[in-house]
């Protein structure tokens, strides 16, 4: 069945670009049914959607973080990927990658911790 | 873009029936048949357990329910069971064509 996973760095600077991947196993990325996204959840606190974007490369972000958020796709390897720039202590957070069908999130990565710290 | 408004917590005893709101505007949950609902478990990733209001995915118990009024949808679970003790956050498609998640709310079984 379908699966996501999330790597990348655990630990950021302040200041410096958090940099996220989300492998897909199990079926293909550029399926016309879906999107992909990016959810994060702070510790102890809510969800929070950061984005999305379909295999053609077209991206929806949400506006508190659209200056700052950059998400693309790479079909050949199956991933798609986030890069957040100018982190603070505010963006440490657990980081979702998720499919989206039909406007809602069905599948998730198990989510991967990010710290912001010197 | 605002979070849609959830109660930060609700609880009700084994076999009970439970309702969570989400509120939000005339831009997302009264414009769209796009609300869907997570579970989550301490240390978990999210689970879908309603989407486009009122429909269930594939293995998801039917004590399980959604419905929508106007700018706020809810959620329904009867039959309470101690295993559904978790966090449930709604979310809506926006006119922005971008996602709104609720804040949350955090439900407690007696």
């Amino acid at each position: 069945q379908l699966q996501l996973q999330e790597s990348g760095p655990g630990l950021v600077k302040p200041s410096e670009t958090l940099s996220l991947t989300c492998t897909v196993s199990g079926g293909s990325i550029s399926s016309s049914s879906y999107y992909w996204g990016w959810i994060r959840q702070p510790p102890g606190k809510g969800l929070e959607w950061i984005g999305s974007i379909y295999y053609s490369g077209s991206t929806y972000y949400n506006p508190s973080l659209k200056s700052r958020v950059t998400i693309s796709v790479d079909t050949s390897k199956n991933q798609f990927s986030l890069k957040l720039s100018s982190v603070t202590a505010a963006d440490t957070a657990v980081y979702y990658c998720a499919r989206e069908e039909a406007r809602a999130f069905d599948i998730w990565g198990q989510g991967t911790m990010v710290t912001v710290s010197s | 873009q605002s979070a849609l408004t959830q109660p930060a917590s609700v609880s009700g005893s084994p076999g009970q029936s439970i309702t969570i709101s989400c509120t939000g505007t005339s831009s997302d949950v009264g414009k769209y048949n796009s609300v869907s609902w997570y579970q989550q478990h301490p240390g978990k990733a999210p689970k879908l357990m309603i989407y486009d209001v009122t429909d269930r995915p594939s293995g998801v118990s039917d004590r399980f329910s959604g419905s929508k009024s106007g700018n706020t949808a809810s959620l329904t679970i009867s039959g309470l069971q101690a295993e559904d003790e978790a966090d449930y956050y709604c979310t809506s498609y926006t006119s922005s064509s971008t996602r709104v998640f609720g804040g949350g709310t955090k439900l407690t079984v007696l």
